[in-house]
Order: structure tokens, then sequence, then C-alpha cells
């Protein structure tokens, strides 16, 4: 079954960079691209970006342009997103979701809470 | 951007009660429209697909309806697991967008 595993939790002061990882098991890690969802607490949900596994080929919410990076390693499985110059509205919970073969998101991470405080 | 709507933000319910809430696009999004469950402390779960289809292993008391830019969640027989929040989305266009989400609480 397709599992998404994601990285613990994170406290990181403003201005620091963090980096999340997802592991995905259960499918063809290359066939299907991988997108990154947060939530600020107690808000809805915000897509951020997406990364193609398989070429590598990104793109972003035009307020996550310059500022985030997503890789992947395809012999680990992994895709990785990264956030630099943290801010405190950057405190979020951070997801890895699977886009299926219909275009749609269809299995989530459990989920990465990143916590920027001085 | 396409901007989504739903409605209403909260509604109170009762067990066994059938519930519908409400997503609209900006613009036609072709039927490229999601729905999903979030409980509490968790994960969103993945519902619907393609504005009707059911995901793998939902349970088929919740329906989806809707074409162009006006879209509906259906919960038949509401249970105790069923209070959630939910939210549409749009994959019609980048960058995806979500309603702003539909909390739903035991009346």
């Amino acid at each position: 079954q397709v599992q998404l595993v994601q990285s613990g939790a994170e406290v990181k002061k403003p201005g620091a960079s963090v980096k999340v990882s997802c592991k995905a098991s259960g499918y063809i890690f290359t066939s299907y691209f991988m997108h990154w969802v947060r939530q600020a607490p107690g808000q809805g949900l915000e897509w951020m970006g997406v990364i193609n596994p398989g070429g590598g080929s990104t793109r972003f919410a035009q307020k996550f342009q310059g500022r985030v990076t997503m890789t992947r390693d395809t012999s680990a499985s992994t895709v990785y997103m990264e956030v630099s110059s943290l801010r405190s509205e950057d405190t979020a919970v951070y997801y890895c979701v699977r886009e299926g073969g219909d275009s749609s998101l269809d299995h989530w991470g459990q989920g990465t809470l990143v916590t920027v405080s001085p | 951007d396409i901007q989504m709507t739903q409605s209403p933000s909260s509604l109170s319910a009762s067990v066994g009660d059938r519930i519908t809430i409400t997503c609209r696009a900006s613009q036609g999004i072709n039927n490229y429209l999601a729905w999903f469950q979030q409980q509490p402390g968790k994960a969103p779960k993945s519902l619907i697909y393609a504005a009707s289809n059911l995901q793998s292993g939902v349970s088929s008391k919740f329906s989806g309806s809707g074409s162009g830019t006006d879209f509906t969640l259906t919960i038949n027989s509401l249970q105790p697991e069923d209070f959630a929040t939910y939210y549409c989305q749009q994959y019609n266009s980048y960058p995806l967008t979500f309603g702003g989400g539909t909390k739903v609480e035991i009346k």
C-alpha cells in the first residue's frame, strides 16, 4: 500500500532554514508527482509547490518562489522540501501529498510540524 | 489564481443527519475538483476526485456532484467520526487552491 512517511518535528529560529523529508513506498516513486501543502495553526490548507520525482522539475506557488527548494533522491524514494529565511509566519504543519494517476491528490504524509520561534 | 469559496464555514448537525456543503470556483475548472476530510490533529484524507468519484476505500455515504463552477459534497447518515473539517480543492490549473473549509460539529 502507498505510504508517505515524513521526518520529525523541527524548531528553528527566524532566519534559519529547515529541510523536511518524505519517504515514499508501495508504488513506483518516479511515476507520480509529489506536492507539498502546509497548514498554519488553526488555518486552512495552502499549496506550496510540486516536484516531478522522475525528472526533478519543480513548480512553486508565487509566494514561495525563491525561498523554497524541492529535491528528490530516487535511490531512497525520498523527496525533500527546504524553506529558507524562516519567519514566524512559516510555523505550520507541512504535508507531502502524492498526485495520483487522475491528477488528484490521493495520499498524504502524516505531516511535519515546523515551529519558528526566537 | 482560481478562488475557491466554501459555504457554510461551519454547521451543526446531529448523528444520522444528511448534510450538504457547497464549493464555488471563481472560474470554470472542468470538474477537476476534489474533496478532503480532516479530523482534528490528523492529516487530511482524500474523499472524492473529479467532482463525483470516490477515492478507493471511501464510504459510499459520501457523494459529490456539480460541474463548471458549482459543486457540492453530501454526507448521508452522519456518524461521530464524520464530524470534521471538509475542504474542496481545484486542480484544473496551478496554483492549486483550496476552499477555506467547512467545520461540521455535533449539535
